[in-house]
């Protein structure tokens, strides 16, 4: 079975640092690749995700993502962070070889952005 | 994206009861998905639910536990069924829509079982 690790539970950062929360998986297959955030008293949105292709994706509110297969990781960045990105944030994988049809999630990183 | 409701949002349920929790989608889907999010706990998918078919269950979870109906392509319920207090969790419901793997969530009832 899949599992998906957040190394950080709790991250606290100044307003304008530099972010980047780790996320490792461990199927060796094809997968795809998400990260959902959290925004407290907001359900679970969709961040961004990777599929195929350029390895480094972009989705929205500034923030990034790297795959790098050799790794098994999917690590989140954002140059600059911002008070409103406050929330709870989710790394998932799906086995896109024709596995499981849900997501595998990790335990969550929750982020608080000091003013 | 799919603009998925849930009901109830929240309530508090005796030990012993069931509780059946409603997922309405705007848009007609191929796949539903159930999932549980435990106190300070990731989230764990319980079931996908086809309509058509019965639903296939994720290991530790089992239809008389947990049923499921998926009537039509936009609405699917599941049941918690004869609640302890280690059912208390937010039930989230989640649908795939658009591209292959895209799946989008709910907003979650947040079940309390006394």
């Amino acid at each position: 079975a899949q599992s998906v690790s957040q190394h950080n539970h709790h991250v606290i950062l100044s307003e304008a640092a530099s972010l980047e929360l780790g996320c490792n998986y461990s199927y060796g297959g094809t997968v795809n690749l998400f990260w959902y955030v959290q925004y407290p008293g907001q359900h679970l949105q969709l961040l961004l995700k990777y599929f195929s292709g350029d390895p480094l994706v972009k989705g929205i509110k500034g923030f990034e993502a790297e795959f790098i297969k050799s790794k098994f990781s999917f690590n989140l960045r954002k140059p600059s962070v911002q008070w409103s990105d406050t929330a709870e944030y989710f790394c998932a994988v799906k086995d896109s070889g024709g596995g499981a049809d849900g997501l595998t999630f990790g335990k969550g990183t929750h982020l608080i952005i000091q003013p | 994206s799919a603009v998925i409701s849930q009901k109830p949002s929240r309530d508090i349920c005796q030990r012993g009861t069931s509780l059946t929790i409603q997922c309405q989608v705007d848009s007609q889907v191929t796949m539903m998905f159930w999932y549980r999010q435990q106190p300070g706990q990731s989230l764990t998918l319980i079931a996908t639910a086809n309509q058509g078919s019965e639903a296939t269950y994720e290991s530790g979870f089992v239809i008389d536990k947990f049923p499921i109906s998926r009537p039509n392509l936009t609405f699917s319920t599941l049941t918690v069924s004869n609640m302890s207090p280690e059912d208390s969790s937010i039930y989230l419901c989640s649908v795939r829509s658009g591209s292959a793997n895209e799946q989008y969530f709910g907003p979650g009832t947040r079940l309390t079982v006394t």
